[in-house]
């Protein structure tokens, strides 16, 4: 069974601060795990992925995220946060079929001017 | 390029009337199709995904149905909306394997 753990429901920070949004997953098997962001009211967006290979990936609008199988973690980073990714972001996994998306509790990220 | 529409944008519904909500993607071949539900806050429940036309599998019962009629279309429906129904539907595609998501924009639905 697949799970997705975020730990931080909110985190406040002030623009131009760095920023880590916490994610830990299990599962047994080969993985992708990804980090999708939602504004208020809207849809999803793609932000990265890992599958294998270098364990820090880069995304859009310079987020990264790094994978540790040792910690079963994936967290999301960003060197200097702007207002606008103010946002909630929400940790994914899901497995070889890609059938199944799993996400996690999602974690709020106000951005203070 | 691919675009991908849910309608409607908003419903209120009385409980136990019927619904039926929308999606469809052009500009993609027999792509994985998916339904899933977010309540207010909360994170997103899948509840359905096909992979062809006229196949759907069932992941989460909340006393909902999908279909899948034609490659490019999903659609959500059930005959009795409860208030447990109410929240965001968001419909999305992807390729398979592990293919990112692309998500539509949502339908909110309030059952009053």
């Amino acid at each position: 069974t697949q799970t997705v753990s975020q730990s931080d429901a909110h985190v406040t920070v002030f623009e131009g601060d760095s920023v880590e949004l916490r994610c830990n997953y299990s599962y047994g098997g080969s993985i992708y795990l990804s980090w999708y962001i939602q504004h208020h009211g809207r849809g999803l967006q793609f932000l990265l992925k890992y599958y294998s290979g270098n364990p820090v990936v880069q995304g859009v609008n310079g987020f990264e995220a790094e994978f540790s199988k040792s910690d079963s973690s994936f967290h999301l980073r960003k060197a200097s946060v702007h207002w606008s990714d103010s946002a909630v972001y929400f940790c994914a996994v899901t497995g070889g079929s890609g059938n199944k998306l799993i996400f996690g509790t999602g974690t709020l990220l106000s951005v203070k001017p | 390029a691919q675009t991908i529409h849910q309608w409607p944008v908003a419903e209120i519904k009385a409980v136990g009337s019927p619904l039926s909500l929308g999606c469809t993607i052009k500009g993609k071949s027999s792509p994985n199709l998916y339904w899933y539900w977010q309540a207010t806050g909360g994170t997103l429940q899948q509840l359905f995904y096909s992979i062809t036309v006229g196949q759907v599998e069932s992941v989460v019962q909340l006393n909902l149905s999908a279909s899948r009629p034609k490659d490019d279309q999903f659609i959500l429906s059930t005959e009795k909306l409860l208030l447990s129904h109410s929240g965001f539907y968001l419909c999305a595609w992807s390729l398979g394997g592990g293919s990112d998501y692309t998500f539509g924009s949502g339908t909110r639905l309030l059952v009053i």
